[in-house]
């Protein structure tokens, strides 16, 4: 079982320009979150997939949106970049009501 | 509105010993409660849970504590071993929220032989 997987490892951007990021969840695990986590900071909840539909968001602007595909993989994208979206995006997977297992992450970083 | 506080940001602790990591929450309606190994270039790892029914949930060498009316919870980890040299997060939820976890900022974890 490979767990959750996240492409690309690391991405550079300029300030303006959009991003896709993905996620592959463990085996058997339908629902998909998203967090950001700055530096020294703990990971910041920005919305959870569960059945292709978004079903919670945290305090993220409209500029961050996602999408969960049939296979339950994830993207997460980000529009008009920021400096400030520089940081580590994790995704975690679930099986409905039982404990989150995270990818390694993508590092950001807007310049 | 920071809602979940790790005060410590690094404890240094010898191997053998007992590390004990803290974390506060400000809202009564969390009622799930986690703890979360970090390294470096690695995602965070589930290490132990308690939900709010509990006072106490051990795992091995890990005990998680919960305090509601002090809105505080701790981890101990005894013995302390040089693989346990990690970030430790604590995480909060609403089980009526499943999944929306709320992370403290972490506790830099050193264990020296």
């Amino acid at each position: 079982d490979a767990g959750v997987t996240q492409s690309p490892t690391h991405l550079i951007k300029t300030r303006g320009q959009q991003v896709t990021l993905r996620c592959s969840p463990k085996s058997g695990h339908d629902t998909v979150s998203w967090y950001q986590q700055a530096l020294g900071q703990g990971p910041q909840f920005i919305f959870q997939y569960y059945e292709e539909e978004e079903r919670q968001r945290g305090n993220f602007p409209d500029r961050f949106s996602g999408h969960q595909f049939p296979n339950y993989s994830s993207e997460l994208n980000v529009n008009a970049l920021l400096l400030g979206d520089s940081a580590l995006y994790l995704c975690a997977s679930s099986s409905q009501y039982y404990e989150q297992y995270f990818g390694p992450g993508t590092r950001l970083t807007v310049t | 509105d920071q809602q979940v506080k790790q005060n410590s940001p690094s404890l240094s602790v010898q191997e053998g010993r007992i590390s004990i990591l803290n974390c506060d929450y400000t809202n009564s309606m969390f009622d799930y409660f986690l703890w979360y190994k970090k390294y470096p270039a690695e995602g965070p790892t589930f290490l132990i849970s308690i939900s709010s029914i509990k006072d106490k949930n051990e795992d091995g060498r890990f005990t998680v504590f919960l305090n509601k009316s002090a809105k505080h919870l701790s981890l101990h980890i005894v013995p302390s071993q040089p693989g346990d040299s990690a970030v430790y997060f604590c995480a909060v939820c609403r089980t009526d929220s499943w999944g929306k976890f709320q992370f403290g900022a972490g506790t830099q974890v050193v264990v020296t032989p």
